[in-house]
């Protein structure tokens, strides 16, 4: 069974609207999440990371996430996208001693003007 | 620069080679990883080693060997190669987490990937 699930392969949004990109973690799961972003034809950069404390977590690029244990939810926002953000976004929790990523299916953020 | 390098960027063989693809970081890294991006962007760990010993073996086919001289590489060789391995093989590294992470977490640092097509 999938440990973090991805509910949209594509998230179509216009230009300076906002966003939301929704991933689900199984309760078996460690509670250590993780968003990483894809640009096209690049390796993955992490974005933001929740390991403890804050539910309401900050990464690069004025994405924020918010973990939610009662809905066992880690979605995504980020309040104005810009063109730049198109990109694969990848939800993903960590185990082998925390050396062990293992990634939602993705989904897909088209930026359109 | 400092980060995480792979070679080649793109591979293009015949089914039945023998192809390698070379990583190496100059971040101070003791652990390195190997993933596989398959055509639906699917992305799935591979193997990992920390100086030079495997801690992470998935359920990879054999044709699959990592191969790691030193803790600055880790280098993926693949003999007879199928169409389904044609993907992207992304390298990584950090530092070796302990398992407390609550504290504090080492990253992994990826490289641009290497796009492997078989025909």
């Amino acid at each position: 069974a999938q440990s973090v699930t991805q509910l949209d392969s594509q998230v179509p949004v216009f230009e300076e609207a906002p966003v939301e990109l929704r991933c689900n973690y199984s309760s078996s799961v460690s509670v250590y999440l993780f968003w990483y972003v894809q640009y096209p034809n690049q390796g993955l950069q992490l974005l933001l990371k929740y390991l403890s404390g804050s539910t309401l977590v900050k990464g690069i690029n004025g994405f924020e996430a918010e973990f939610n244990k009662s809905q066992t939810s880690f979605h995504l926002r980020k309040p104005s996208v810009h063109i730049s953000d198109t990109a694969e976004y990848f939800c993903a929790h960590i185990t082998g001693g925390g050396n062990k990523l293992t990634f939602g299916t993705g989904t897909q953020l088209k930026v359109e003007l | 620069d400092t980060a995480v390098s792979q070679t080649p960027k793109y591979l293009v063989t015949q089914m039945g080679n023998d192809k390698s693809i070379k990583c190496e970081q100059n971040l101070g890294h003791d652990t390195m990883y190997w993933y596989k991006q398959d055509s639906k962007k699917f992305l799935k760990i591979m193997f990992s080693y920390n100086n030079k010993e495997l801690i992470i073996n998935e359920t990879v086919p054999n044709r699959f060997s990592p191969k790691s001289p030193d803790k600055a590489h880790l280098n993926l060789h693949i003999n007879s190669l199928e169409l389904g391995d044609s993907a992207v093989y992304f390298c990584a590294s950090s530092t070796r987490n302990s398992g407390k992470l609550s504290s504090s977490y080492n990253e992994q640092f990826f490289g641009p990937g290497t796009r492997l097509t078989v025909l």
